[in-house]
C-alpha cells in the first residue's frame, strides 16, 4: 500500500476554501485516492474518490496531478460544521470488492468563526 | 444515518473478561469490516466478512475474533481483555462488488468499550 502524508492539522476561517494536500510517492497504477471525514466520536464518512484529474461533488473537489504523486482536497466555504479530522487514503479499487481501508494519522482542520 | 448499526454504544468491562459486539450492516450490503480506533493507533482495520466467509484480515489479535451470520449480521468478539483493548470499535459495510463503483464504506456509529 502507499504510504501517504498529510499535515497533522490546519485552521481556517468560516466561508474560506480550504485545501488539504495528500503526498503518495509510491502510488501504483492501479490505485485510487479517497478522502474520509470524520467527526469525534463518530465512523469515517466518504467524501470523495479520483484516479487522475479532478473530481468533483457536492460537497468537495479531489485535485490530482498527472503524475499522481499528490492530490488536494479542496472544501468550498468552509464552516464550523467542517471542523473534523480528514483522512487521505492510497490503495487498490478491485473489482471483486472493497478491502480493509488502511488510515494513517489524517489532518485535522478547525474551523473558526 | 449511515444505515449501519452496532450494539451496545457503550461497554465497560474488566481485565480478562470476554465481549461481543454486533453489528447490523446496510440494507443489502454483504461485506461487513471491522475496525479498532484508539488514541495511540489510530482507526486499524481487523477483519473482513463477505456473504458469511472470511475475506481480509488486518491486524486482528489471536484473542479477537468475528463471525458474519447467514442474515448478513457479524459479531467482534473480544476475549482475555487487556486496558490496551479499550477502544473505539466501528463497524462498517459496502454493497455487493459486482455493483460497485469505488471503494466506499459505509461505518456505524461504533461501540465505545472501556476495560478497567
Amino acid at each position: 500500500l502507499a504510504k501517504t502524508t498529510q499535515p497533522i492539522s490546519m485552521d481556517s476561517y468560516e466561508g474560506q476554501e480550504v485545501n488539504i494536500t495528500c503526498s503518495h510517492n509510491n502510488i501504483a497504477t492501479n490505485d485510487y485516492i479517497t478522502w474520509y471525514q470524520q467527526f469525534p466520536s463518530q465512523g469515517p464518512r466518504f467524501i470523495i474518490q479520483g484516479y487522475k484529474t479532478k473530481v468533483t461533488n457536492e460537497v468537495a473537489s479531489l485535485f490530482i496531478p498527472a503524475d499522481r504523486k499528490s492530490s488536494t482536497l479542496s472544501l468550498p466555504r468552509v464552516s464550523l460544521s467542517d471542523t473534523a479530522v480528514y483522512y487521505c487514503l492510497v490503495g487498490e479499487y478491485r473489482g471483486g470488492g472493497a478491502d480493509g481501508l488502511t488510515f494513517g494519522k489524517g489532518t485535522h482542520l478547525i474551523i473558526q468563526p | 444515518d449511515s444505515g449501519v448499526t452496532q450494539t451496545p454504544k457503550h461497554l465497560i468491562t474488566a481485565t480478562g473478561q470476554r465481549v461481543t459486539l454486533r453489528c447490523s450492516p446496510r440494507s443489502g450490503d454483504l461485506s461487513v469490516y471491522w475496525y479498532q480506533q484508539s488514541l495511540d493507533q489510530g482507526l486499524q482495520f481487523l477483519i473482513q466478512y463477505y456473504n458469511g466467509e472470511e475475506r481480509a484480515k488486518g491486524n486482528i489479535l489471536e484473542r479477537f475474533s468475528a463471525q458474519q451470520f447467514p442474515d448478513l449480521h457479524s459479531e467482534l468478539n473480544l476475549s482475555s481483555l487487556e486496558l490496551g483493548d479499550s477502544a473505539l470499535y466501528f463497524c462498517a459495510s459496502s454493497g455487493d462488488p459486482a455493483g460497485q463503483s469505488r471503494n466506499e464504506q459505509f461505518f456505524g456509529p461504533g461501540t465505545r468499550l472501556t476495560v478497567l
